[in-house]
């Protein structure tokens, strides 16, 4: 299974909205309501911000949104925060009961 | 309040066998709503998926992992294990135990992550 498609970074400035994408194909991504988004800082473990394309976890900012379209999921920060600098990764359920996840996208604020 | 902590040997030597365990808290690893992973993290890398397992004895592996891997689950300590085979340097990594809850696909805890080195 191949991983998921991310771009390296994405940046912005405080108060601005980011997108990040998450491109795969109609073996994962495209074909199951099963995406999830991670943030990671430095030398922490992975914190579940998105599950199931767009639902949010208790008590995970409503700065976070996520959607889908055909084989790409897209992880939408809004009003950017220095907070929200880290690194972010997608996951999806595959056609073969695995999870595959992204290459990871280095969110700077500048 | 579920946590989850990894614990095994922070070195292995080429060709043996890596044999991390994660030790759940705070609840039942025989919970029928939820799945136990591991996932490993190379420095400064993305995220691997290696395998998955739950009571109702599934396992499912990666598929670039599945010849050297095993899950395994201790029902009696609340713990679940992971064996990886034939180590190489390819392997050294942080790696992380994690929940998925059956009812939404997401990891929603995770241990704090244990780092394996392999090298003689």
């Amino acid at each position: 299974q191949s991983a998921l498609t991310q771009p390296a970074s994405v940046s912005g400035s405080p108060g601005q909205s980011i997108t990040i994408s998450c491109t795969g194909t109609s073996s994962d991504v495209g074909n199951y309501k099963f995406v999830s988004w991670y943030q990671q800082h430095p030398g922490n473990a992975p914190k579940l911000m998105i599950y199931d394309v767009s639902d949010r976890p208790s008590g995970v900012s409503n700065r976070f949104s996520g959607s889908k379209s055909g084989n790409t999921a897209s992880l939408t920060i809004s009003g950017l925060q220095a907070e929200d600098e880290a690194d972010y990764y997608c996951s999806s359920y595959t056609s073969i009961s695995t999870w595959v996840f992204g290459g990871g996208t280095k969110v700077t604020v500048l | 309040q579920v946590q989850l902590q990894e614990s095994g040997p922070g070195l292995v030597k080429p060709s043996q066998t890596l044999s991390l365990t994660c030790t759940v808290s705070g609840g039942s690893i025989y919970s029928a709503t939820y799945y136990w992973s591991w996932i490993r993290q190379p420095a400064g890398k993305g995220l691997e998926w290696i395998g998955r397992f739950h009571t109702s004895g599934t396992t499912n592996y990666n598929p670039s992992l599945k010849s050297r891997v095993t899950i395994s689950v201790d029902t009696s300590k609340n713990q679940f294990s992971l064996n990886l085979s034939s180590v190489t340097a390819a392997d050294t990594a942080v790696y992380y135990c994690a929940r998925r809850d059956g009812y939404k696909d997401g990891f929603d805890i995770w241990g704090q992550g244990t780092m394996v080195t392999v090298s003689s």
